[in-house]
Formats: structure tokens, C-alpha cells, sequence
């Protein structure tokens, strides 16, 4: 069974430059997560989807963020425009069963560097 | 706001070594979970402990959740060169969402 990718695994852009992130979750699962590391912090939650709707956003840093969900699959975090503080790795994970503690699993990440 | 505070940020130590790594907070969690990450990986689950109190044993690896579950501890014992990695603490919210400490880099020298 094929785990949780990410693409792209890098993206350097500039500076008011739009950005959008994909994830695919492992097949079937219901929660979708997105967090975010910034160099040298701690791993942050920016938001939760149960199939495709928004079930807590409220990591999510401002309005230059917006994450989808489509069809309850795969997801994507567009970030427009983007500022240099938003550079760090982007991580989504999966797991099992909606409003159940399952175990996460998590993608490799995208790193993203903002010019 | 629930914080994690993890410590050491940093560790080298010889094969052969015990080593403990620390989580700590003020906030009560549901559950409290140790992750491994690998450079240009994303985290993986090593265990979770629920119950205050709580021990779990993985292989050379001893994993404790507080009785009061704010704080976890992970030990190592003979350390290995294979234990070089990013340990990550996380304590579950209730709201589902995981409390990420900052992680413990770990470098074992043969």
C-alpha cells in the first residue's frame, strides 16, 4: 500500500510568487493533516480535514493560505502571495478513521523557500 | 496555549551509552506519542502512551508517560549507531491535534 506522498519534495520561489502544495493522503483514510516546521521551531498544526470538509483550521497562519480538499482525496495548500516567513517544510499526514485517535501517517514533506 | 518543552536539543554520546530524552508541560494530554525522523522524511510513530503512568518497552527504547500525563521521558539503553536521528515528542489535544516538541537530534558515535 502506497503511503503519503507530497509534491513537489521542493519548491523555491519568490517572494509575492503563488505556491500550491499537494498531498495524497493514503488511500481511504478520512483525516487529512497539514503542519508546518519552520527552520529551527517546533512542528505546527495549521489544519485538519475529515474527507473534504475543514474540521479545524485554526492553525492556519492568515487569509494567504488556502487548503482544499477535493472530493474527500487528495489535497492541496496554495499559499498566495507568499512572504519569506512562510519558508519551512510543509508536512501532510493521514490517518484511518474520522474522530478517532489512529495513528498519523506522514508524508516526506515539501520544503519550501521563499526569496 | 499547550506547549512541549523537549530536552536535550542535542546529544552525542558513544555506542554503548544510556541516554534520556525529556518532555515537558504544564497542560494535561490525552495522549502523549514519540515519533523518529529521518532526514527528508516525514515522521514515523514509535509508540503512544495513554495511561498516566504508563511504561512501554521497545527493544533497547523505554518510553514513560507521567502519572499526571504532562510530561514523557524516552530511554535508551547501550545506544546504537542505528539510534542517530530526530526524536519528536507530541502530546494529542482534545481537539485532535498533535502539540509538536521542538525534537531531540541524536548522534551516536561507534
Amino acid at each position: 500500500e502506497a503511503g503519503v506522498t507530497q509534491f513537489p519534495s521542493h519548491s523555491v520561489i519568490e517572494k509575492g510568487q503563488t505556491v500550491t502544495l499537494r498531498c495524497d493522503p493514503i488511500s481511504g483514510h478520512d483525516n487529512l493533516y497539514w503542519y508546518r516546521r519552520v527552520m529551527g521551531k517546533e512542528i505546527k498544526f495549521l489544519l485538519h480535514f475529515v474527507k473534504e470538509s475543514k474540521q479545524d483550521e485554526s492553525g492556519m497562519p492568515n487569509n494567504r493560505f488556502l487548503a482544499e480538499r477535493t472530493g474527500g482525496t487528495y489535497s492541496t495548500l496554495k499559499v498566495q502571495p507568499a512572504e519569506l516567513e512562510d519558508s519551512g517544510v510543509y508536512f501532510c499526514a493521514s490517518s484511518p478513521k474520522a474522530f478517532s485517535t489512529d495513528t498519523q501517517y506522514f508524508g516526506p514533506g515539501t520544503r519550501l523557500t521563499v526569496l | 496555549t499547550q506547549l512541549l518543552e523537549q530536552s536535550p536539543q542535542f546529544l552525542s554520546i558513544q555506542e554503548g551509552e544510556n541516554l534520556t530524552v525529556y518532555c515537558n508541560s504544564s497542560s494535561v494530554f490525552s495522549s502523549l506519542q514519540w515519533y523518529r525522523q529521518e532526514p527528508g522524511e516525514g515522521p514515523v510513530l514509535l509508540v503512544t502512551v495513554v495511561t498516566g503512568g504508563e511504561v512501554k518497552k521497545l527493544k533497547r527504547l523505554t518510553f514513560q508517560f507521567g502519572d499526571a500525563r504532562k510530561d514523557s521521558s524516552l530511554h535508551i539503553t547501550a545506544a546504537q549507531p542505528g539510534d542517530t536521528g530526530l526524536y519528536l515528542c507530541a502530546g494529542e489535544a482534545s481537539n485532535y491535534q498533535l502539540i509538536w516538541g521542538a525534537g531531540t537530534k541524536l548522534i551516536i558515535k561507534p
